[in-house]
């Protein structure tokens, strides 16, 4: 089945400093990329979906200028989390979509972020 | 607004007994439903769709839209079947390809 990978697994960071996920489909073009949320033993909440070569669209509640999100091409997306705080600690999965008809999602591992 | 609902976080059987997970979801028009399995260290990963209408690792799931449900069952539980399972939904529309989430259930098969 199709891959997708999150790099770095996880991160820890000091309070203030920004950190870079990416998201890469490693055998397939996403033209929809997804980005969740994972609190401990909680639901994944989905916080943004990112299409290559527009703007992502953001949930409800979800900073946009926070959680900076980048779609360059059709296997790479990036999620900034900018000035992070110790409440952005957090599971960041990425999802991708290759489009058409099937309307499955294939998951990256996460990222586990904590911040200090 | 779209919502899943999954009323047990924990679900325990021992092998070879029956199980169904059960999921409840709200929405007005015509969902698409998933059930999604994570093992333990390892990521999210389809599990299966109402509109395949297929058996995957022995497990079935039917869409009542009566009840507005699509719980999961299987006959005979297995050790390897001990995971989470997420059940999710796919709304269409102007949110097309976004999943709601349920809760999740943990589920444990003891030998």
């Amino acid at each position: 089945g199709a891959v997708v990978s999150q790099h770095p697994s996880r991160v820890i960071c000091k309070s203030g400093t920004s950190v870079k996920i990416e998201c890469r489909s490693l055998d397939f073009q996403a033209t929809t990329m997804f980005w969740y949320r994972q609190f401990p033993k909680q639901s994944l909440m989905l916080m943004a979906t990112s299409n290559e070569g527009s703007k992502a669209t953001y949930e409800q509640g979800v900073e946009k200028d926070k959680f900076l999100i980048n779609h360059a091409s059709l296997t790479l997306s990036t999620l900034t989390v900018t000035s992070a705080h110790p409440e952005d600690s957090s599971f960041y999965i990425c999802s991708a979509r290759a489009g058409g008809l099937a309307n499955e999602q294939f998951f990256g591992p996460g990222t586990r972020l904590t911040v200090l | 607004a779209q919502r899943v609902t999954q009323p047990e976080k924990l679900l325990s059987v021992f092998k070879g007994a029956p199980v169904e997970l059960k999921c409840n979801y709200s929405y007005s028009g015509s969902p698409e439903l998933f059930w999604y399995v994570q093992y333990s260290r390892q990521r999210l990963q389809l599990l299966l769709r109402h509109i395949s209408r297929e058996s995957i690792k022995g497990f079935t799931a039917d869409l009542n839209k009566g009840e507005t449900s699509f719980h999961l069952k299987k006959p005979f539980a297995q050790e390897e079947d001990s995971a989470m399972y997420y059940c999710a939904l796919n709304a269409g529309g102007t949110s097309y390809g976004k999943l709601t989430f349920g809760q999740g259930t943990i589920l444990t098969v003891h030998p």
